[in-house]
């Protein structure tokens, strides 16, 4: 199994840009999330989606949208880039239940 | 809203020397505990969880903490660090709902 992927890696974009993150898993995870990862502020969640074709606001949704069409793919997207979203961006799933939740590599943006 | 403080940002110390992170949340209800790891580079990988039972949990890599209900704190202890425990450690917290809470992370370099 290759887990929990992102798409891409690196990315930099300008002001005003858009773009598609992509996370897929290959666990048949009903849940999945997206977190932004800031210095000293730890992760914090952005959106997040409890099964195909849902999708809830988290803690930081402003600036971003997401969906789930397919229960294995879950797109953050982001219609006009600003430098706050410079960030590093992770996905995670989770199983139904007690489970904690299985981590991707990332996504390292730049906005300028 | 849910909050979960880690005390330190930094952690400085040398090998062989033992280790405690604090964790403290603000939910009073039933929640779940984790500790995640995340090494230089790295996505963030579990080092242990607490659902119920035995308050004193062990995890990967010779870490454990202890849920201590009475003071909402779930602090992460090593007994003996070793160079390749430099990393950025996170608690979180499920309170019952689908969302992780997230503390700010405390950096832990350990010196050869």
């Amino acid at each position: 199994n290759a887990g929990v992927t992102q798409t891409p890696k690196f990315r930099v974009l300008k002001t005003g840009q858009s773009m598609t993150l992509l996370c897929a898993q290959d666990m048949n995870h009903e849940y999945m999330y997206w977190y932004r990862q800031d210095p000293g502020m730890g992760l914090r969640l952005i959106h997040y989606s409890v099964g195909e074709g849902t999708t809830a606001k988290g803690e930081v949704p402003d600036g971003y949208n997401v969906s789930r069409l397919k229960k294995q793919n879950f797109l953050l997207g982001l219609e006009s880039a600003a430098p706050s979203q410079t960030s590093v961006y992770f996905c995670a799933s989770r199983p139904d239940g007690p489970y904690e939740q299985y981590f991707g590599p990332g996504t390292r943006l730049t906005v300028t | 809203a849910q909050s979960v403080s880690q005390h330190n940002h930094h952690v400085i110390l040398s090998e062989a020397a033992s280790l405690e992170l604090g964790c403290n949340y603000s939910y009073g209800g039933t929640v779940n505990l984790f500790w995640y790891v995340q090494y230089p580079g790295q996505h963030l990988q579990l080092l242990l969880k607490y659902f119920s039972g035995d308050p004193l949990v062990k995890g990967i890599k010779g870490f454990e903490a202890e849920f201590i209900k009475s003071k909402f704190s779930f602090n992460l202890r090593k007994p003996s660090v070793q160079w390749s425990d430099t990393a950025e450690y996170f608690c979180a917290v499920k309170n019952g709902g689908n969302k992780l809470t997230f503390g700010g992370g405390t950096r832990v370099l350990v010196k050869p």
